[in-house]
């Protein structure tokens, strides 16, 4: 099957501790990206990555940090710097990004700091 | 960057054709209107894109008009499980997907 995954589907953190939240995808795409999605809201754009070894800030981008070291990985910390991480985070790719109208989403990371 | 408006949440029955109409007053040349459909605690999920005129596929049809200002989302005899949030984004091919709160169906039997 091809798609996109993500891991854990449920993580909870102690304030001040960093987490990292996996995204993997077997789909061959060239551009990855990260949202955040609050209760209610629509989703809001953190990092984005057109190619391997290469990544832009996205809208909400401080208090995170990305890399893509592999085309298949574009895993993201979240660090204690922000401020608040609880929220539902979505990793999305596309075969690249003049062609990211549509875009396929991981089925989510439910993140929970107390 | 153009916005999207859309409504806040519709009802609607089962069998029933569901129209959602997105406005886009400030589209670009170079932008496209395509729409995403979202579960709870699921990731969104690509439906249908277009220019202009009408696409219509497996799932939904897209009618645009021609001076583009707005596009409606048109959902053939809807079931319980078309009960999601839709999004309407507008955008060019190489910048960032904003997606607003969405419209939430709300399909009953």
């Amino acid at each position: 099957d091809g798609g996109i995954t993500q891991s854990p589907k449920y993580l909870f953190r102690k304030e001040g501790q960093n987490v990292t939240l996996s995204c993997e995808q077997n789909l061959n795409h060239d551009a990855m990206y990260w949202y955040r999605q609050d209760p209610g809201q629509g989703l809001r754009l953190i990092y984005y990555s057109q190619i391997v070894n290469d990544f832009q800030k996205g809208d909400i981008a401080e208090g995170y940090s990305v890399s893509r070291e592999k085309k298949e990985s574009f895993p993201l910390t979240v660090t204690s710097a922000q401020k608040n991480p609880t929220a539902f985070y979505l990793c999305a790719s596309s075969i690249g990004s003049d062609s990211d109208l549509e875009q396929y989403f991981g089925p989510g990371t439910r993140l929970t700091v107390t | 960057l153009a916005k999207t408006t859309q409504p806040i949440s519709m009802d609607s029955y089962e069998g029933q054709e569901v129209n959602i109409t997105c406005s886009h007053n400030n589209i670009a040349t170079n932008d496209y209107i395509t729409w995403y459909q979202q579960f709870p605690s699921q990731g969104p999920r690509f439906i249908i894109q277009g220019y202009k005129t009408k696409v219509t596929n497996e799932v939904a049809s897209l009618f645009i008009p021609a001076d583009r200002k707005s596009s409606t989302l048109s959902l053939p005899r809807v079931s319980l499980s078309d009960t999601a949030v839709y999004y309407c984004l507008s955008k060019q091919a190489g910048t960032a997907l904003i997606f607003g709160k969405g419209t939430t169906l709300s399909v009953s039997s």
